[in-house]
């Protein structure tokens, strides 16, 4: 079964205090790894799209890598307005289904 | 700036009411989809529309059709609302696959309540 599990389900950092959240994915076949930001009661915010396996892509505070079982989001620094839940979806090969986990609640405090 | 709006942000609603839910885009994409969220579960896809007049039933479609007869405009429906369908539903547009990256835009979000 596809599936993709996001870990940890609430994080609180100190302003400053780098961390990472992890999406564990376990699917038939990849066509891309995405990374979300949503903001409460908002829809998500697109951040990054990973490819293949050793791929990274950074934007800002964030950088995100990819490996064939799981992808990170590294937070390097975080500000109070990197608080947001972060999500993780797959998109399987072949198809327009795109599987979410259910998202990491960052909380950055000043 | 792209854009998928919602036609409403918040909806409160009585159950066996019909309900509509609107989603528009400016994008010219072919793709548009209806997920709702739910707390610890996620997003779910409702339905999927990869061109006018089509559509593919997703993971929870029992209780909600969908109408797509412009390319820029997709509409959920709920027949006779029900409690357990209070949630956030979200709207999403993307390109065809074959020509983009896969990348899906959201709008903000309709938070409907049923009674």
């Amino acid at each position: 079964e596809d599936q993709v599990t996001q870990s940890p389900e609430a994080l609180r950092l100190q302003e400053g205090e780098s961390s990472s959240l992890n999406c564990s994915y376990t699917v038939s076949g990849l066509r891309g790894l995405f990374w979300y930001r949503q903001d409460p009661g908002k829809g998500p915010e697109f951040l990054f799209t990973l490819y293949s396996a050793g791929e990274e892509k950074e934007k800002e505070r964030l950088k995100a890598t990819l490996t064939k079982k799981e992808s990170f989001l590294h937070i390097t620094a975080p500000k109070p307005e990197d608080s947001a839940t972060y999500l993780c979806a797959v998109l399987l090969s072949g198809t327009y289904k795109y599987i979410f986990g259910t998202g990491t609640r960052l909380k950055v405090l000043a | 700036d792209v854009k998928v709006t919602q036609s409403s942000r918040y909806l409160v609603k009585r159950t066996g009411e019909k309900v509509f839910l609107e989603c528009v885009q400016d994008m010219d994409h072919e793709n548009m989809f209806w997920y709702r969220q739910d707390p610890g579960l996620g997003l779910r896809l409702i339905y999927f529309s990869y061109d006018v007049k089509m559509k593919e039933k997703g993971d929870i479609p029992e209780g909600y059709s969908v109408s797509r007869e412009k390319k820029e405009r997709f509409s959920l429906i709920l027949e006779s609302a029900s409690t357990n369908q209070t949630s956030m539903y979200l709207c999403a547009s993307s390109h065809r696959l074959a020509s983009n990256t896969g990348e899906l835009f959201f709008g903000e979000g309709s938070r409907l309540t049923v009674l």
